[in-house]
Formats: C-alpha cells, structure tokens, sequence
C-alpha cells in the first residue's frame, strides 16, 4: 500500500503570496490531519479533517485554512505569508477516526521557505 | 502550555546498549500514546503505541512502559544499533469520536555511537 503523499516536497514562497499543499493518504485512510514542524516550536497541530469537515482546529491564525474532497485527498492553504511560517509542514492519516486510537502515519512533508 | 515534557534533549549511546527516552503528560484525559522515530528529511513514523491500561507494551527492541499515577511513559530500546540514531517524539491523545489531535514532545536526538 502507498504511503501518505505530499507535493510540492520543497516551496520558496515571498513574504505575502500564499500557498497551496496537497496530501494524499493512505488508501482507504479517512482522516487526514496537518501539522507544522519547525526547530523553535517543534511539531504543533493545525487541524483534522474527516468526510470533507473540519472537526478540529490547533492554535493558528485564519491565515491558515484547509479542505478535504470526497476522495480524502487534502490541501492546505496559507495566506498572506510570513518569514515565520518557514516550516516542515506535514500531512498524516488514520484509518478510522471513529475514537479508535490505531496512529498516524505522516507523509514526507512539505518544506516550506518564506523570504 | 507544554502538554507532553520529553526528556532528555539529546542522548548519546553505546551500540549494544539500552536508550531510554522519557515523557511525563499533564492532560489526565490522554489515553493513547505513541512514539514516533524520525530520520532527517522524513515524516516521523509511527514506532509503537500504549493505551493507559497496560503498564508495558514491548514490539521487538522497542518498549513502552506506561506509569499511570505518575502520568509518565517512557520509551526504552534496548540492543541499540546505529541505525536507530534519529529523533524521537513520544505524543499524547484523548481519543474520544471527532479528536485524531496529536500533543507531541520536544523531541530527542538519539545518537549511536559504535
């Protein structure tokens, strides 16, 4: 089975473009989460999506949003870029998001530079 | 608030011997908890997870053992080989319907020294 995917692998973004990520999971996975990885903060939840709704959120600004489709694919958008959003930014699935804890499994991520 | 504290930053052992990496949670409510190995430039991978009604839970050279009153877990690897020099996170989450939020650690830097 084909692990998480994740494209672009690397971005160079400008201070105040945004930009768009992409995951695919695992076949058959129905949740999908975000996560932002960076040296200071260390890994840190953005949100999880399941059947196409956002059922949580970690503590970022609106500038960060996202969306799954009906096939669980996800993407993730960051608006009005800053130097501090430069991160590893990293997709996870699960199987069942039904309460049944059976893990994560990340993608490769996506490493994004903002200058 | 820092929900999940790991300890130590970085380690450093011997191949052939036992590495012992330590996480203590806040959040009674947790009730699953994975650890994840990480090597650079890659996603962390899920390494073996323990659920807060066993104290132990061993998966080859890796083990979880699982202190709930204290509200510590930690994760040994014994036989250590210099393959297994990575970060590694423990995570905690309530996994109640509607939560897949995992609170990770600071993460340790595992080196294998031959």
């Amino acid at each position: 089975k084909a692990g998480v995917t994740q494209t672009p692998r690397y971005l160079i973004k400008t201070r105040g473009q945004q930009v768009t990520l992409s995951c695919s999971p695992i076949s058959g996975h129905r949740s999908v989460s975000w996560y932002q990885q960076t040296p200071g903060q260390g890994l840190q939840f953005l949100f999880e999506y399941f059947s196409e709704t956002q059922r949580n959120k970690g503590n970022f600004p609106g500038r960060f949003s996202g969306r799954q489709f009906s096939n669980s694919r996800s993407e993730m958008n960051v608006s009005t870029l800053e130097l501090g959003d430069s991160a590893l930014y990293l997709c996870a699935s699960s199987p069942l998001g039904d309460g049944t804890p059976v893990g994560q499994y990340f993608g490769p991520g996506t490493r994004l530079t903002v200058t | 608030q820092q929900q999940v504290k790991q300890s130590p930053q970085s380690l450093i052992v011997q191949k052939g011997g036992i590495s012992i990496i330590n996480c203590a949670y806040e959040n009674t409510a947790f009730d699953y908890f994975p650890w994840y190995q990480q090597f650079p430039g890659k996603g962390p991978a899920l390494l073996i997870a323990i659920r807060p009604d066993v104290s132990e839970k061993k998966e080859g050279r890796f083990t979880i053992s699982f202190n709930k009153s204290a509200k510590q877990f930690s994760l040994h690897i014994m036989d250590s080989q210099p393959g297994d020099s990575a970060t590694y996170f423990c995570a905690a989450m309530i996994s109640n319907f509607g939560n897949e939020k995992l609170t990770f650690g600071t993460g340790t830097r595992l080196t294998i020294i031959p």
